[in-house]
């Protein structure tokens, strides 16, 4: 079956550095990606990672280990508008396939404090 | 530029009633998606569409039905609703989901409540 794995909370101060790990075992992995969601919002896409390494937008930045099924998401310098839940997703399905979809952990709720 | 909307934002239903969650997206995208989120399931693939008239069932179909006759609109109908399915459900779309680098965007989600 699918399953990605994720903490469930994580606290931080502000300026400070947090990564998010996230562990996935699912079939016809394509890629990973991370999304943000604010309290009572719609989640937003943050960044994809399709092969192994560091992609970096900002702030923040995505990594991921395919032989190890493993990806994590890093924020760093960290402000209070960061406080969000932050979801990492499967993209599964083959490359051109209209059977593509993407598969949600359940979430890492993270809370930036002063 | 309007986006993907949803409707309604709130709901409130009885249980045995059948509810439709709209969701028009006026970007032409060919992927749709539902999805549900629940504490502690994040969000539940319900169904998704690569096209029109093209659909397929995601992790948790049972109890819905989808419909695509037009590219733009993608609408979510609740048979009979069921305590079970008081939920926030999200509808997002994807220019076409094929290439590496296609995201998601979601609507603003809808509340909805099933007594």
């Amino acid at each position: 079956g699918q399953s990605l794995e994720q903490p469930s909370e994580v606290t931080a101060v502000e300026g400070a550095i947090v990564q998010i790990n996230c562990t996935y075992q699912t079939s016809g992995f394509y890629g990973l990606s991370w999304y943000q969601q604010h309290d009572g919002g719609a989640p937003t896409f943050l960044s994809y990672n399709a092969l192994d390494g560091l992609e970096e937008t900002g702030r923040f930045s995505s990594f991921l280990s395919r032989s190890d099924s493993y990806g994590y998401l890093l924020l760093q310098e960290l402000q209070m508008k960061d406080s969000a839940s932050y979801f990492c997703a499967v993209k599964e399905g083959a490359y051109g396939g209209a059977t593509n979809k993407l598969i949600f952990g359940t979430g890492t709720l993270l809370a930036v404090q002063p | 530029d309007a986006g993907i909307t949803q409707s309604p934002r709130y709901k409130i239903t009885e249980t045995g009633r059948q509810v439709t969650l709209m969701c028009h997206q006026t970007w032409s995208h060919s992927y749709m998606f539902w999805y549900r989120q629940d504490l502690g399931h994040g969000l539940r693939l319900i169904y998704y569409s690569a096209a029109a008239d093209i659909t397929d069932k995601g992790e948790v179909p049972d109890g819905y039905v989808v419909s695509r006759s037009k590219t733009e609109n993608f609408p979510l109908t609740l048979e009979s609703a069921t305590r079970s399915q008081t939920s926030v459900y999200f509808c997002a779309s994807s220019v076409n989901f094929r290439g590496a680098r296609e995201k998601l965007f979601f609507g603003s989600g809808t509340q909805l409540s099933v007594l």
